[in-house]
């Protein structure tokens, strides 16, 4: 199995700040990584597809970059509604994985 | 848009069965893979596997001798069961829409509690 790994774990930021989040895969993936916002009780929304390409009513503030093994979901102008959990995903090979994920939090 | 809602019981015993639906509403369930992922509670998500319209599955080889999905196209529903199931097994599930590179339309999802 691919390993999905997500640093950080948490991360505590102010409205307006810039939040990245890394995902490292134990092998190489190519672009094959989405990004999925969670808040608490809700399902997964899906962000990011194909490492940069920005899922359809997500907003321009949510970036992904990245290639290979290393990967970034990076928020730019931190909104109150973005405090939530961030997962990754490679969609490369079964079974698929995701991230532990990283709690984006109120400074 | 596509919505997706998953039922079925809330508690299993363990060692039973456990066993859900998910309705596809807005959409064909045609042409599409669907996708069951799980999430125990206050951890991360799992992928457990998925079926296509047409039948065909693919499981995760950790559930693999346990777990079975199934297609009704008239109906626009898959489901899944998951056998001699363990308090390991509780988790939130999921049913999704696959589109191949990521998953874009998830259903509430379901709390079920294997317990006794």
């Amino acid at each position: 199995d691919i390993q999905m790994t997500q640093s950080p774990s948490s991360v505590s930021a102010s409205v307006g700040d810039r939040v990245t989040i890394t995902c490292r895969a134990s092998q190489g993936i190519s672009s094959w990584v989405a990004w999925y916002q969670q808040k608490p009780g809700k399902a997964p929304k899906l962000l990011i597809f194909a490492s940069s390409s920005l899922n359809s009513g997500v907003p321009s503030r949510f970036s992904g970059g990245g290639s290979g093994t290393d990967f970034t979901l990076t928020i730019n102008s931190l909104q109150p509604e973005d405090f939530a959990t961030y997962y990754c995903q490679q969609a490369t090979s079964f079974p698929r994985t995701f991230g532990q994920g990283t709690k984006v939090e109120i400074k | 848009q596509v919505q997706l809602q998953e039922s079925g019981p809330g508690l299993v015993k363990p060692s039973e069965t456990l066993s859900l639906t998910c309705t596809v509403s807005g959409g064909s369930i045609n042409t599409y893979y669907w996708t069951w992922i799980r999430q125990p509670p206050g951890k991360g998500l799992e992928w457990v596997g998925y079926i296509s319209d047409s039948g065909i599955t693919n499981y995760n080889p950790s559930l693999k001798s346990r777990v079975s999905m199934t297609v009704d196209t008239p109906k626009n529903q898959f489901s899944l069961t998951l056998s001699s199931v363990t308090a390991a097994d509780t988790a939130v599930y999921y049913c999704a829409r696959d589109r191949s590179v990521a998953y874009d339309s998830w259903g509430q999802g379901t709390l079920v509690i294997v317990s006794s």
